[in-house]
């Protein structure tokens, strides 16, 4: 299995930040990387795949980069919504594996 | 706009079969994309279970595989998931997903219904 590894499980930061939260797989999954947001009680939402595509909906300060095993998610200013735990997902080869998720607090 | 609605029991009894059912509206389960179910413990991270093409190929967890059944009904535009012998530990929020056939994101997600393994 490829074991996703996200640098922090939990991350504190304030309204307007700039955020970059990292990923890290354990061999190169050729950019089929996601990013998930969920929020308390609810489904996981789709932010950016392909390691740098913004899903349809998604505003424009949530940027993915990335390539081979290392991979980031940036936030370029913090809105309130955006606290919630995000995940990385490699979807290079079955079984699909999540990192463990990288909470993001306000300050 | 595709919709994805989970159902089944809530509780199930230790040693029995979970079972679960996830209803696609909008769009049609013969779509070219996989259908997959992924759970998530209380507290805990995402688990990927597996999932199905419409013409009946699967794809499972190797930790599940000897429990696990995904199957397509067509004609009632869904897809099921069975898990046999289950535990406390099998207790979780179970999810239904979309797969897209080329880039693999997932999305739609249904709003996920909780399982309870308990006596």
């Amino acid at each position: 299995d490829i074991q996703m590894t996200q640098s922090s499980s939990s991350l504190s930061a304030s309204v307007g930040d700039r955020v970059t939260i990292t990923c890290r797989a354990s061999q190169s999954i050729s950019s089929y990387l996601n990013w998930y947001q969920q929020k308390p009680g609810k489904a996981p939402n789709l932010v950016i795949y392909a390691a740098s595509s913004l899903q349809s909906g998604v505003p424009l300060r949530f940027s993915g980069s990335g390539s081979g095993a290392d991979y980031t998610l940036t936030i370029s200013s913090l809105e309130p919504e955006d606290f919630a735990t995000y995940y990385c997902q490699q979807s290079y080869s079955t079984p699909y594996t999540f990192g463990q998720g990288t909470k993001l607090e306000i300050k | 706009q595709v919709q994805l609605q989970e159902s089944g029991p809530g509780l199930v009894k230790p040693s029995g079969t979970l079972s679960l059912t996830c209803a696609v509206s909008g769009g049609s389960i013969s779509s070219r994309n996989w259908w997959s179910w992924v759970r998530q413990p209380p507290g805990k991270g995402l688990q990927w279970i597996g999932d199905i093409y419409h013409g009946g190929s699967t794809n499972y967890n190797p930790s599940l595989r000897s429990r696990v059944t995904i199957s397509v009904d067509k004609s009632r535009n869904q897809f099921s998931l069975t898990l046999n012998s289950v535990t406390a530990a099998d207790t979780a929020v179970y999810y239904c997903a979309r797969v897209d056939y080329y880039d693999k994101r997932f999305d739609p997600w249904g709003q996920g219904t909780l399982v309870t393994v308990s006596s």
